[in-house]
């Protein structure tokens, strides 16, 4: 079975620029969550979603957006990049069938903002 | 404030011996814990739980300790291997809340020589 897959693996943007990150999660997953991890530092939680809704937000600004299709894969958006945006960017899934599912991760997207 | 804390960045441990990965949470209203381990390139795999119900979780070679009173967590590993080499997160979680919403510390880069 194919686990929780994000494209792209590497990216480069400059500042100002903006960014989609996409995510396949692992079939038959409903609810997809966006991490962003800095280096040197653990995952930091930005959005949740859960059949097409948001149902978590973290503490990041409105440049940062985020939605989930009919097949429950997401994308997350980022507007007018800085350069602290750079970082490893982790989607993860869970069946969401009960208070505390495991959250399975995907490889994640290394962004790179010069 | 960092909510979760692993104060030892990196672990050096002999093959064959106890590995004991450590953390601590300000919040009491956590009620759900886990360990992820990262290996580089890869997405955080997840290694084990605990519910604020219970004090201990086995595992195999893996045991999770779990001191309410205290507000700490720890990780044992025995015996440990060279494949364990990896970064391992402990994370927190709200039971029933944002499932999303794991609360992850810094991590602890264990490394077992062989």
């Amino acid at each position: 079975d194919a686990g929780v897959t994000q494209s792209p693996t590497h990216l480069i943007k400059t500042r100002g620029q903006h960014v989609t990150l996409r995510c396949s999660p692992i079939s038959g997953h409903k609810s997809v969550s966006w991490y962003q991890q800095v280096l040197g530092q653990g995952p930091q939680f930005i959005f949740q979603y859960y059949e097409k809704e948001e149902r978590g937000r973290g503490n990041f600004p409105d440049r940062f957006s985020a939605r989930q299709f009919p097949n429950y894969s997401s994308e997350l958006n980022v507007n007018a990049l800085l350069l602290g945006d750079s970082a490893l960017y982790l989607c993860a899934s869970s069946p969401w069938t009960s208070g505390s599912d495991e959250q399975f991760f995907g490889p994640g997207t290394r962004l790179t903002v010069l | 404030d960092q909510q979760v804390k692993q104060n030892s960045p990196s672990l050096s441990v002999q093959e064959g011996r106890i590995s004991i990965l450590n953390c601590d949470y300000t919040n009491s209203m956590f009620d759900y814990f886990l360990w992820y381990k990262k290996y580089p390139a890869e997405g955080p795999t997840f290694l084990i739980s605990i519910s604020s119900i219970k004090d201990k979780n086995e595992d195999g070679r893996f045991t999770v300790f779990l001191n309410k009173s205290a507000k700490h967590l720890s990780l044992h590993i025995v015996p440990s291997q060279p494949g364990d080499s990896a970064v391992y997160f402990c994370a927190v979680q709200y039971y029933g809340g944002s499932q999303g919403n794991l609360i992850f510390g810094k991590g602890t880069k264990l490394s077992v020589k062989p």
